[in-house]
C-alpha cells in the first residue's frame, strides 16, 4: 500500500501539554501536507511543507521533514481543549495530483 | 467565498436505489476531488478532474460509481445501484490552478444505505 501511516493512532494529553504525531511515507514526495478534522466535519488544511524544506512553523504548529528517513512529524505547542480531532498526514508524489492520506491520528486534550 | 459546498449533507437510502451527490467548488479551482471516508479504509480519493475534465478515476471502487463535472462549478457523484458497503461520508474537495497546493474540503455527505 502507498498510504501514509501514522503514529500513535491515539493520543491523549493534558491542556497544556505539547502533542507530538508523526507521518511516515514510502515514495519520493513533492510536498506533505497535515489536515485536522473534527468529528462529523470536513478535513481542514493546516500546513504544508515542501520537499525541499525541513521544518516550518504555524502559530502553535511545527512541522518537520525528513526526505532520507521519509518521515515527517506534528507538534502542536501548549494544547488546548480546542485542538481535540483527528490529524491526517497527506503527501502528494510523483507526477499526479493525487493526494494520498494516512489513517491519522486520534488527538484528545483533556481540559 | 462561501467553501466548497455539498448536498445533501445526510442521505439514508435502500439498497438498490440510486443515489446522487453533488458538489460545488470554490470559484476560480480548477482542480475537484471525490474522496471516500471509511473506518476500514480511511480517506480514499475516488477520481479527480482538472478543467472540468476526469483525469484519474483508478479510485472508482466498480461500475456502479460515476462522476461528472458538467461545468467549473458543479459536480456529482452517482452510485446506481448503491449497497449497504458504500455507507460511508464522501468528501468533495478543490484546488487552485497548480493541483500541488492545499485541497480545500467540503462539509460531506454522510450516506447510510440499508
Amino acid at each position: 500500500s502507498q498510504q501514509g501511516e501514522e503514529d500513535p493512532q491515539a493520543l491523549s494529553i493534558q491542556e497544556g501539554e505539547n502533542a507530538t504525531m508523526n507521518c511516515s511515507y514510502k515514495t519520493s514526495i513533492n510536498n506533505l501536507q497535515w489536515y485536522r478534522q473534527n468529528s462529523g466535519r470536513g478535513l481542514v488544511h493546516l500546513i504544508l511543507i515542501r520537499s525541499n524544506e525541513r521544518e516550518k512553523h504555524s502559530g502553535r504548529l511545527r512541522v518537520t521533514l525528513d526526505t532520507s528517513k521519509k518521515s515527517s512529524s506534528l507538534l502542536i505547542t501548549a494544547s488546548r481543549a480546542a485542538d481535540t480531532a483527528s490529524y491526517f498526514c497527506a503527501y502528494l508524489g510523483g507526477s499526479n495530483y493525487k493526494l494520498t492520506f494516512g489513517k491519522g491520528t486520534l488527538l484528545t486534550v483533556n481540559p | 467565498d462561501a467553501g466548497v459546498i455539498q448536498s445533501p449533507r445526510h442521505e439514508v437510502t435502500e439498497m438498490g436505489q440510486e443515489v446522487t451527490l453533488r458538489c460545488k467548488p470554490i470559484s476560480g479551482h480548477d482542480y475537484l476531488f471525490w474522496y471516500r471516508q471509511t473506518m476500514m479504509r480511511g480517506l480514499e480519493l475516488l477520481i479527480y478532474f482538472n478543467n472540468n475534465v476526469p483525469i484519474d478515476d483508478s479510485g472508482m471502487p466498480e461500475d456502479r460509481f460515476s462522476a461528472k463535472m458538467p461545468n467549473a462549478s458543479f459536480s456529482t457523484l452517482k452510485i446506481q445501484p448503491s449497497e449497504p458497503r458504500d455507507s460511508a461520508v464522501y468528501f468533495c474537495a478543490s484546488s487552485l490552478r497548480q493541483g500541488r497546493e492545499t485541497q480545500y474540503f467540503g462539509p460531506g455527505t454522510r450516506l447510510l444505505v440499508l
